[in-house]
């Protein structure tokens, strides 16, 4: 496979599961991103990965839990949601994180998660 | 704080011109790029500007002025795949963010 690609594409859970996001990109890439997409809203940032170092954090509730094993794999894990979290988590990669290399964003066609 | 204003929805038919214009407040200025997301689809790149003026890529064109935190994206030639949603996003002084605006619906008629 080629890109960006999210596992699962729709996921269901309860207040009180736990549950885990997946990114994957073999574009060879250095950093890699988290957005939440919610109906009507912009793409709000959620956190950034440069070399699998957490650059930002993007004032996200504890609840979210990144993780960067890799520059070609990126995780979301979830805990205690809420049902306003119900949204489309999409990641995303690009070269680097400054430079033109900064300038392409890459998607994967996202995850999306709806809390009970 | 930042902030892109660019419009809801428009609906143009087949084979005519549409312009999507966006305008941004935000503290520092790199450039500002649009993306493309079909329904259900990963946004898709397509174009950044930053210097001021005109970048044509093939049926679609960008266009920023600095001096007026504005841009727009102009489509051509209009075709029924080109209904999507399309957002301008700007890089700002925080060289990992990218602040997206709210998104425009874009529907092509027959």
């Amino acid at each position: 496979e080629t890109g960006v690609t999210q596992t699962p594409r729709h996921l269901v859970m309860g207040m009180t599961n736990k549950k885990s996001l997946k990114c994957e990109q073999h574009l060879g890439h250095n950093a890699m991103y988290w957005y939440k997409q919610s109906a009507k809203k912009p793409l709000e940032l959620m956190f950034v990965y440069n070399f699998k170092e957490q650059t930002e954090n993007n004032s996200v509730p504890s609840r979210f839990s990144p993780e960067c094993p890799n520059s070609s794999h990126l995780f979301l894990h979830l805990h205690t949601l809420q049902p306003e979290d119900s949204a489309l988590y999409l990641c995303a990669s690009s070269q680097e994180t400054s430079g033109t290399g900064a300038n392409v964003l890459t998607f994967g066609a996202g995850s999306r998660l709806t809390v009970l | 704080g930042q902030s892109l204003e660019q419009p809801s929805e428009v609906t143009a038919v087949e084979g005519a011109i549409v312009q999507i214009n966006c305008t941004y407040q935000t503290s520092g200025f790199y450039g500002l790029s649009w993306y493309q997301q079909h329904d259900g689809g990963a946004p898709t790149f397509l174009s950044y500007n930053a210097l001021d003026g005109l970048e044509e890529t093939g049926r679609f064109s960008s266009f920023l002025s600095r001096s007026d935190s504005y841009g727009y994206l102009l489509l051509q030639e209009l075709q029924m795949k080109d209904s999507a949603s399309y957002f301008c996003a700007v890089r700002g002084l925080n060289f990992n963010k990218f602040y997206f605006g709210s998104g425009t619906k874009l529907n092509v008629k027959p």
